[in-house]
């Protein structure tokens, strides 16, 4: 039962354009919503986050977006850079299961120079 | 602040041998988790640990995995005996009280052969 879903399992996008990874969820309980990057044999490292009182938070090129009512959630990268190749993971917390993450599947990112 | 850290990064075993992963958390930090991320899926909650009590162990296959939280500090992952389909990477989380963002280790890479 995948809870978080990243539909998308590859993006590819030119270096100074915007990147948007998009991440649905169906428990209209999850509360605090995460977005992590994670680089080849490291582990996910936090990115930003957003509560369910929110519907967007910023921290500098990093931009999430919430929109409640269609259990959606995205994350906008502007400008891109190639640095910021990885896979990026959506994760979801349930206030009523002890606040357990539970994380999408990810997506690939590549930013082409 | 020093980071999660986990050992051993890699370990290669053979079926129905055992094996234990090691995980000593960000310091100060409360809860604890330990999470199964198989190639090309999203880590999945194995156990989660808030001090040195089990917050959730419903995902973790008692027969063969169990963990226990020191004095709520380190922890330790144990698989016994393995099978293949639990070959994975084995992440390390830690995070200050609920609804804070997790802090990973690299993981251990296990393969089963």
């Amino acid at each position: 039962d995948q809870q978080v879903k990243q539909n998308s399992p590859s993006l590819s996008v030119q270096e100074g354009r915007i990147s948007i990874l998009n991440c649905d969820y169906t428990n209209s309980m999850f509360d605090y919503f995460l977005w992590y990057k994670k680089y080849p044999a490291e582990g996910p490292t936090f990115l930003i986050s957003i509560s369910s009182i929110k519907d967007k938070n910023e921290d500098g090129r990093f931009t999430v977006f919430l929109n409640k009512s269609a259990k959606h959630l995205s994350l906008h990268i502007v400008p891109s850079q190639p640095g910021d190749s990885a896979v990026y993971f959506c994760a979801a917390s349930d206030p009523n299961t002890g606040n357990q993450f539970y994380f999408g599947t990810g997506t690939s990112l590549t930013v082409i120079p | 602040e020093a980071g999660v850290a986990q050992s051993p990064r890699y370990k290669i075993i053979e079926k129905r041998q055992s094996v234990a992963f090691w995980c000593n958390p960000i310091s100060g930090h409360a809860t604890l988790y330990w999470y199964q991320q198989i190639l090309g899926q999203g880590p999945k909650l194995l156990i989660q640990f808030q001090n040195n009590g089990v917050v959730d162990d419903s995902q973790l296959p008692k027969d063969r995995f169990s963990a226990e939280r020191l004095k709520g500090v380190d922890s330790t992952l144990k698989i016994q005996p393995a099978k293949l389909e639990d070959s994975a990477v084995y992440l390390c989380a830690s995070s200050p009280d609920y609804n804070s963002p997790l802090h990973f280790g690299n993981g251990t890479r296990l393969t089963v052969t």
